[in-house]
């Protein structure tokens, strides 16, 4: 099946800064990839929409100005994690879609804010 | 996109088939129901899916009733590796791979 991969796996960040989770599609296009978020014992939230070369597209209550997504090719979606605070802590897991509509996911990234 | 509902949690001996239900009864005619399971601290991995025939392949089977109002994983010959969160999801072909995940239920396979 195809390959998506995120990067970081996991990062630990202080309070305050931003942090850059990547999300690539290794081995087809994706011009639409979907950011999920994750916390411990709840199933997955969608929080956005990327789009190839236009803006993304937030589910409600998710802060566009907070977690910045970047669709800038057809192989790489970035969300950053702006002035992350310790309720930004959690399991990110993006999707993207191929041609035939398949969702493939990343193997998420884990952050933790201290 | 329909609702599905799904028992919480499950248990499953080791090489036992694994049953796993799925309520989906306000489908509609154009959504097909997927199968994704997420094996802790991975990202979610697709199973199966179905329109109204049963579909079979290397992983599992999906069984869907004729008025399409439920459905069953089954999962023949279950192993250790098989505990994870199985989530069911309704969903138009032509959504995009749009998934919105319920709570899905929590499959322990016991030695």
């Amino acid at each position: 099946g195809a390959v998506v991969s995120q990067h970081p796996s996991w990062v630990i960040c202080k309070s305050g800064t931003s942090v850059k989770i990547e999300c690539r599609s290794l081995d087809f296009q994706a011009t639409t990839m979907f950011w999920y978020r994750q916390f411990p014992k709840q199933s997955l939230m969608l929080m956005a929409t990327s789009n190839e070369g236009s803006k993304a597209t937030y589910e409600q209550g998710v802060e566009k100005d907070k977690f910045l997504i970047n669709h800038a090719s057809l192989t790489l979606s970035t969300l950053t994690v702006t002035s992350a605070h310790p309720e930004d802590s959690s399991f990110y897991i993006c999707s993207a879609i191929s041609a035939t509509a398949e969702a493939f996911f990343g193997q998420g990234t884990r952050l933790t804010v201290v | 996109d329909a609702k599905t509902t799904q028992p919480p949690s499950m248990d499953c001996a080791e090489g036992r088939a694994a049953n796993l239900p799925c309520n989906h009864s306000t489908i509609s005619g154009n959504e097909y129901v997927y199968w994704y399971r997420q094996i802790h601290s991975q990202g979610p991995q697709y199973i199966i899916h179905g329109l109204k025939n049963n579909e079979t392949n290397e992983m599992a089977s999906l069984i869907i009733t004729e008025d399409r109002k439920s459905s069953t994983l089954i999962l023949p010959h279950a192993t250790l590796r098989d505990t994870a969160v199985y989530y069911c999801i309704a969903l138009p072909y032509n959504q995009g791979g749009k998934l919105i995940f319920g709570q899905g239920t929590e499959l322990s396979v016991k030695p």
